[in-house]
């Protein structure tokens, strides 16, 4: 079974702060995701991995950056958090063709 | 236009019954297409996926897919409540594209 581990459940930061989202994947999976998922909007794609130190944007990177010095590890960084970042932060992993699967997610609100 | 649309719901149908869920995308290069459950406050979980036209059954699940429509769907026979859920649609070319779900309550 694949195995994706989100740092955190839960979390509450304030305006301005850096916020760090971690995940970690067991497969050995070459390709990393990071969406956030608000109501009505379904989840929308962040930014994304398909290697160790390679990053590529989603649909919406703005306030959000990423790092993967590991294969198996892929963070989210909110350079200076807002209050319209409070989301779920959902991390998901694939390999090759076959289907992504995603952590627990990370329910983040910015005061 | 959305890559992938899906009816919003929400959807309701008796315990037993047949539910029926529907997704249409724009990408003909699409591949691969995927359901994914998710429970309020989890996080989605693959329930099926389709490459060929035609339909796969596994348990109470059968999806279809008709490429030549761009249309894929799901069946869940014999609803239970425990399949009250958002259902989401993905469909897979070069990336992934979600659809925004389907809420579906089966009423006991």
């Amino acid at each position: 079974d694949v195995k994706v581990t989100q740092s955190s459940r839960y979390l509450v930061k304030r305006t301005g702060e850096k916020v760090f989202l971690e995940c970690v994947q067991d497969m050995d999976h070459e390709n990393m995701f990071w969406y956030r998922q608000d109501p009505g909007l379904g989840l929308r794609l962040i930014y994304f991995s398909y290697d160790v130190k390679m990053k590529e944007k989603g649909d919406i990177p703005e306030g959000y950056s990423v790092s993967r010095e590991k294969k198996e590890r892929f963070s989210l960084i909110l350079e200076s958090a807002s209050t319209n970042q409070t989301s779920m932060y959902l991390c998901a992993t694939r390999g090759g063709n076959q289907p992504q699967h995603f952590g627990d997610g990370t329910r983040l609100s910015i005061l | 236009q959305k890559e992938v649309e899906q009816n919003s719901g929400p959807l309701s149908v008796p315990e037993g019954a047949i539910a029926s869920l529907n997704c249409t995308y724009s990408d003909r290069g699409s591949q691969s297409f995927f359901w994914y459950r998710q429970y309020s406050g989890k996080s989605p979980e693959l329930i099926m996926f389709i490459y060929s036209n035609g339909d796969k059954e596994d348990g109470r699940f059968t999806a279809q897919l008709n490429k030549a429509s761009q249309y894929v769907s799901l069946l869940i026979r014999d609803s239970q409540p425990s399949d009250s859920a958002t259902y989401l649609c993905a469909a897979h070319n070069n990336d992934m594209r979600f659809g925004a779900g389907t809420r579906l309550t089966v009423k006991p």
